[in-house]
């Protein structure tokens, strides 16, 4: 179950404008995911952070890896109507064993022209 | 390379029904796991699989099984289905290290 707090729950913005969603926890994660998930469909990953501090940018979408290794950004700049979905990050200790990724609750973004 | 694959996407059972459903890896990957999302509940994990392994298991009642096969296929099983199993189940894989954790597209399961 979600035991990484992430927020906002939901965005309403207009298209062309920027997004930022966070995510905290209580313990450390040596992994950070971001994924995207459209209705009816599984989560889509979008960016994978392996080390505290590392920035990394996959078009307009750019996450950080918090120092502290406890939380995550995920910024979307530009919106456009695509963008639409649910995004959620994930957490995890080792990737020895994936079947203890943690994920958070999710943020609704949701764009009008 | 072709993703995560799970079938059926839709499937409809009246209570107390079992059911079977399937996850085929990524080739090459040797974890899968399964996930039930509900829209109140969000994304609750089943349990992992690992070289045929149970490796990890959620707060699942015993109802819900799942096996792994020697060429990393997953099955998951529920058996006298309840309403409240109504859900979209996921399965996600993974390779060795930091190759990532991909979801499949889902099976959408409706118990009426």
């Amino acid at each position: 179950g979600q035991q990484l707090n992430q927020s906002p729950q939901s965005m309403f913005i207009q298209e062309g404008e920027d997004v930022s969603m966070n995510c905290t926890s209580s313990s450390i994660f040596n992994t950070w995911l971001w994924y995207k998930q459209d209705p009816g469909e599984g989560p889509v990953l979008l960016i994978a952070l392996y080390k505290a501090g590392e920035l990394t940018s996959n078009g307009r979408l750019t996450a950080q890896f918090g120092i502290t290794r406890k939380d995550s950004f995920l910024n979307i700049s530009a919106s456009i109507p695509s963008d639409v979905g649910i995004y959620f990050c994930a957490g995890l200790m080792t990737t020895d064993s994936w079947g203890k990724l943690q994920f958070g609750a999710g943020t609704q973004v949701v764009v009008t022209p | 390379k072709a993703g995560v694959t799970q079938t059926p996407r839709y499937l409809i059972k009246t209570r107390g029904q079992q059911v079977t459903l399937s996850c085929s890896p990524i080739s090459g990957h040797r974890s899968v796991s399964w996930y039930q999302q509900t829209p109140g509940q969000g994304l609750q994990f089943l349990f992992e699989y690992f070289s045929e392994t149970q490796r990890n298991k959620g707060n699942f009642p015993g109802r819900f099984s799942g096996r792994q096969f020697s060429n990393s296929r997953s099955e998951m099983n529920v058996s006298t289905l309840e309403l409240g199993d109504s859900a979209l189940y996921l399965c996600a894989s993974s390779g060795q290290g930091a190759s990532g954790y991909t979801f499949g597209s889902g099976t959408r399961l409706t118990v009426v």
